[in-house]
């Protein structure tokens, strides 16, 4: 049971590149979320899914765009990025109510 | 508007030793607290979760308390290993709905031989 998946682990971009974060879970929940944690913060909500075809922003969804076309993937994407983009990006998903399960995350700095 | 602190920032406490970190917060209304471990490098793995009518709540070595009046929990940590070297991490959620959930800044927790 893999649980949830990132990919890239690392990523180095220049500022006005484009790329996509992505992530895939096994578990079978409708809920997912994009995380990111900068150094000495709490971790902030970008954008979230409750089930395939519906997303939703969170608190700091400026620079990024999702999609979810299937219940196992929901993709981050970064369309012109910045150095304020520079941060450590997690997936995670659960069932309602129920526990979060993160992934192991996604490092990228933008120069 | 809606907080979760956390003291210390770090600490380095000696193998085999007890520790307590503490978790402030000002989320409102209020469902449910949770510790989260996050190891260096890797996502954070839930500790424990309880709710408005839960004091204390233990998973191992670990001891979650919670006292909603106040709205203050602690994470005491007994007789540490070199494993427990990681960052502790207080959710609090507002609701059902993972959009109102409030992460803390962590404490860093460093296990020396």
């Amino acid at each position: 049971n893999a649980g949830v998946t990132q990919t890239p682990k690392f990523r180095i971009l220049k500022i006005g590149q484009s790329m996509t974060l992505q992530c895939a879970q096994d578990m079978n929940h409708n809920y997912m979320y994009w995380y990111r944690q900068d150094p000495g913060m709490g971790l902030k909500l970008i954008y979230y899914s409750v089930g395939a075809g519906i997303t939703d922003k969170g608190e700091v969804p400026n620079g990024y765009n999702v999609s979810r076309s299937t219940t196992e993937d929901f993709p981050l994407r970064l369309e012109l990025a910045a150095p304020s983009q520079t941060s450590v990006y997690f997936c995670a998903s659960n069932a309602p109510g129920g526990e979060l399960f993160f992934g192991e995350g996604s490092r990228l700095t933008v120069l | 508007k809606n907080q979760v602190e956390q003291s210390p920032q770090s600490l380095i406490i000696l193998e085999g030793k007890n520790c307590t970190l503490q978790c402030n917060y000002t989320v409102s209304p209020f469902s449910n607290l949770r510790w989260y471990k996050q190891d260096t490098g890797r996502g954070p793995v839930s500790l424990t979760i309880m709710t408005f009518s839960e004091n204390t709540k233990s998973n191992g070595r670990y001891t979650a308390t919670l006292d909603a009046d106040t709205k203050q929990s602690s994470l005491h940590i007994t007789a540490s290993q070199l494993s427990d070297s990681a960052s502790y991490i207080c959710v609090v959620s507002g609701g059902t709905s993972y959009d109102k959930v409030i992460f803390g800044p962590g404490t860093s927790l460093s296990v020396i031989p």
